[in-house]
């Protein structure tokens, strides 16, 4: 079945350096989310991806949506202690099938 | 709206007992699903439901039985509970199944420890 890998598994940032979760599937994906969970909290919803090659942005935080559609990346400028959480990617890999990444959990050093 | 509602928070259960967590969702939504989250894991689907009336296995439904009588409701029962089942479940609803790429909206999550 559908895998999606996430590197690394865990993260310690100082604060204002920047951090990058790299995510990669087993197979094709139609589209990607990205979600964050606060310690203790439950997974939010951050952004979708759709396009190949497509890059978006919310603030500090880059998206970026492989061109094989196979893999994605987020990058946060400038990390806060505000960004300290778990990262998930969830892929869709067919109709309603989403299967998320094992995440990418981010300390930040004040 | 209040979304996603999970009861019981916090659980502690007897190997061999049976119990069931409650979901419920009030965004109309079609699609409703169960993860359990383990350190180092990741989410891991256990059913999902994409009406009423209709549900299916996940990745680990071993162990859970699921049911969909209303759009609303989404429960999920631990048959007889062992300790490998201690985890944090997750219930899910999104919009319309078949329109790729729906958000999925959690709940607040049930700790459960089985001993």
């Amino acid at each position: 079945g559908q895998q999606v890998m996430q590197i690394p598994q865990y993260q310690h940032v100082q604060e204002g350096e920047d951090f990058t979760t790299y995510c990669n599937s087993s197979t094709t994906l139609s589209n990607i989310q990205w979600y964050k969970q606060r310690p203790g909290g439950h997974p939010v919803f951050l952004i979708q991806l759709v396009k190949s090659g497509e890059v978006k942005k919310q603030k500090r935080l880059t998206f970026q949506f492989g061109e094989a559609k196979k893999n994605s990346s987020l990058h946060i400028t400038a990390t806060q202690t505000t960004d300290v959480g778990t990262y998930f990617c969830a892929g869709e890999g067919g109709y309603q099938k989403v299967t998320f990444g094992t995440g990418t959990k981010l300390q930040v050093i004040p | 709206n209040a979304g996603v509602t999970q009861t019981p928070k916090f659980q502690v259960l007897k190997t061999g007992q049976s119990m069931t967590l409650q979901c419920a969702q009030d965004m109309n939504h079609e699609y409703m699903s169960w993860y359990r989250q383990d350190p180092g894991m990741g989410l891991r689907l256990i059913h999902y439901s994409v009406g009423a009336g209709i549900t299916d296995q996940g990745e680990v439904p071993n162990g859970y039985n699921v049911s969909r009588s209303t759009t609303e409701d989404f429960p999920l029962r631990l048959l007889s509970a062992a300790p490998s089942q201690t985890s944090v479940y997750f219930c899910a609803s999104s919009p319309d199944p078949g329109n790729s790429g729906n958000t999925i909206y959690f709940g607040e999550g049930s700790w459960l420890t089985v001993v």
